[in-house]
């Protein structure tokens, strides 16, 4: 039973240039959560995401930033016009319908130069 | 094979306990060693730990890092209800290139 992945591993843009991060939570899972982590600090929530719905996007920057979980394929989280601000690790985790438990993928490292 | 184990994997204590919680790892280029607090949405970040034999504190919780014997412990005294969550543990290796995170061990303090 493969864990939660993600790709690419590691994503370097240029500024202005766009991000795409994509998920593939655990078989049998149909939420997926995003995270950033910048250096030196913990986890921020980013969004929650059921398939084809968005249940929670409080900790998402209103622009730029978007976020999908279609009916078939990985979650996707796209950053537009990304900012060296940007860089960071961004994490993605997947829980059961009615499950507490989060299962934490590798995580995409992205560096904006 | 990169990988964080966690034991216990679920542990049942009453208020007033005192928990010890296990990380233990094998990573290549170790950077450190992080432990989170998770309840219903966002894991809150507790410790990050990035040399041996140094205890962090922080209220009633504490941590301590072995990087010879690779493995670090959370311990949680006067445990409350409130210390009812799941509690990871994540390597931080390769200069921050990588996050290998633990399955975690859920906690529940009983009245």
């Amino acid at each position: 039973n493969a864990g939660v992945m993600q790709n690419p591993r590691h994503l370097v843009r240029r500024r202005g240039q766009e991000a795409r991060l994509r998920c593939s939570p655990m078989k049998g899972h149909s939420h997926v959560y995003w995270y950033r982590q910048l250096p030196e600090e913990g986890l921020k929530f980013m969004v929650y995401l059921q398939k084809e719905n968005i249940i929670d996007e409080s900790g998402m920057p209103k622009e730029r930033f978007s976020a999908e979980f279609p009916k078939e394929g990985p979650s996707i989280l796209r950053i537009q016009q990304v900012v060296r601000g940007d860089s960071a690790a961004y994490f993605c985790a997947s829980s059961p319908l009615g499950g507490n438990e989060q299962y934490f993928g590798p995580g995409t490292r992205l560096t904006v130069t | 094979e990169d990988k964080v184990v966690q034991s216990p994997l679920s542990l049942v204590v009453h208020e007033g306990d005192t928990v010890t919680l296990n990380c233990s790892y094998e990573v290549t280029n170790f950077r450190s060693l992080l432990w989170y607090k998770q309840e219903k949405k966002a894991p809150t970040f507790l410790f990050m730990l990035t040399s041996s034999g140094i205890e962090k504190k922080s209220g009633r919780l504490s941590s301590i890092l072995d990087k010879k014997e690779l493995f670090s412990i959370l311990n949680i005294t006067a445990t409350q209800t409130g210390d009812s969550a799941i509690y990871l543990c994540a390597v931080e290796e390769n200069y921050g290139q990588n996050f290998v995170f633990g399955p975690g061990t859920r906690l529940s303090v009983l009245p």
